[in-house]
């Protein structure tokens, strides 16, 4: 069984700058969710993707979008970086329609905006 | 809403003593209530979950959690700390479909 992995591990970027980062979720599992993780915080959620449609939202700005492909896998794109969207970007994906599924979380890819 | 905080933000043990993090929940309907541990540079692995069945739940690497009720707690410990343990850990709530809230963590240390 195939977890679940993050690309890239690292990232920098500069300011003003679009990135995108890729998830690949556990074999079975058709929903991801996407958190961001700042620096001695707890994580916290900015959406969810369920058979390839947004299912929920954070309190995030619309320059933090996604995509949820056929094989479940997944981007979040983010646009106009700034520096505070310097953290750790964290997947976890999870079987939907199921309350307290629990979720499995990839290791994450840390971005840099300088 | 579900909400969860986790008292204390940094919990130092000595190595074979007992472990208590402390999580107390806020919510109107029956919680679903998780402890994730997460290891320096890596992501969260899943320690145990709370879903309405047993008060008390066991996890893995010795950790067992006991939900309160009555407390609107959820603490999460373990008998004898063991050095392996040294981690950021976290208590988390289930709100609307399978969003998890986290709590801000708590860094635990293990000193010999």
């Amino acid at each position: 069984e195939t977890g679940v992995t993050q690309s890239p591990t690292h990232l920098i970027k500069t300011r003003g700058q679009q990135v995108t980062l890729r998830c690949s979720s556990q074999s079975g599992h058709n929903t991801v969710s996407w958190y961001q993780q700042a620096l001695g915080q707890g994580p916290q959620f900015i959406f969810q993707y369920y058979r390839e449609e947004e299912n929920g939202r954070g309190n995030f700005p619309p320059r933090f979008s996604g995509l949820q492909f056929p094989n479940y896998s997944s981007e979040l794109n983010v646009n106009a970086l700034e520096l505070d969207d310097s953290a750790l970007y964290l997947c976890a994906s999870s079987v939907g329609g199921k309350i307290a599924y629990e979720q499995y979380f990839g290791p994450g890819t840390r971005l840099t905006v300088t | 809403a579900q909400s969860v905080t986790q008292l204390g933000s940094h919990v130092s043990v000595s190595e074979g003593a007992l472990v208590l993090l402390r999580c107390n929940y806020s919510s109107s309907v029956p919680p679903y209530l998780f402890w994730y541990v997460q290891y320096p540079n890596q992501g969260l692995q899943l320690l145990l979950k709370y879903t309405s069945a047993a008060t008390l739940v066991k996890g893995i690497n010795g950790f067992e959690a006991e939900f309160k009720k009555s407390e609107t707690s959820f603490h999460l410990t373990k008998p004898s700390a063991h050095m392996s343990d040294a981690a950021e850990y976290f208590c988390a709530g289930i709100q609307g479909a399978q969003k998890l809230v986290f709590g801000q963590g708590t860094r635990l240390t293990i000193n010999p």
